[in-house]
């Protein structure tokens, strides 16, 4: 039982290239999240889906876009990376959206 | 939308101490209110959480309170043993939304 697997876990882009991180969770759970995660800091919302066929905007949504493909997987796509989307990316999932989140190993992205 | 802050921001007790981090909130529509604990590197993961409807709950050596009048809460670790260093977020939670402090980096001294 794998849990929430997240790939790649490391990409270094340039600045203008686009990229998609992928998700996938097993746990049969109908909600979605993606996070970054910067020094020092806490986890903030990018996006999330509360069930499969939903999908609404997080606290930093801009310059990311996302697409959940079916119940299991959950993608996340930068257009056009830029410098200030360097963080490392945490995909999660819930039963519902009150309950325990369920993280992944994380998603560590540099862009030059 | 909503705003967590959570102090302090690092802590540092002896073996043996107890350990107490807060967290204040901002709307009083949030009415779901995990821990997570995340060690360097690794991942975050749930240690304790509660709902708004309950003032407290505890699970071994962790307790969390709630007061919605005040909008905050607090998590309690007593008999602090190295292995709970790491660093800890608290969040408020609303419709799928969860907004996170910035941590509490806590140190146990053997």
């Amino acid at each position: 039982n794998a849990g929430v697997t997240q790939t790649p876990k490391f990409q270094v882009l340039k600045t203008g290239q686009s990229m998609t991180l992928q998700c996938a969770q097993d746990m049969n759970h109908n909600s979605m999240y993606w996070y970054r995660q910067d020094p020092g800091m806490g986890l903030r919302l990018i996006y999330y889906s509360a069930s499969e066929g939903t999908t609404d905007k997080g606290e930093v949504p801009n310059g990311y876009n996302v697409s959940r493909l079916n119940k299991r997987e959950f993608s996340l796509r930068l257009e056009s990376a830029a410098p200030s989307q360097t963080s490392v990316y945490f995909c999660a999932s819930s039963e519902a959206p009150h309950q325990p989140q369920h993280f992944g190993d994380g998603t560590r992205l540099s862009i030059l | 939308g909503e705003n967590v802050e959570q102090h302090p921001s690092t802590l540092s007790v002896q073996e043996g101490d107890s350990a107490v981090i807060k967290c204040t909130y901002s709307d009083s529509a949030s009415n779901y209110f995990p821990w997570y604990k995340q060690e360097l590197g690794k991942r975050p993961q749930l240690i304790i959480d509660i709902r708004s409807n309950v003032g407290e709950k505890k699970d071994q050596r962790i307790a969390v309170t709630l007061n919605k009048t005040a909008k905050h809460f607090s998590l309690h670790i007593t008999e602090t043993q190295p292995e709970d260093s790491a660093v800890y977020f608290c969040a408020a939670c609303y419709a799928g939304k969860s907004t996170f402090g910035d941590g509490t980096t806590l140190t146990v001294k053997p």
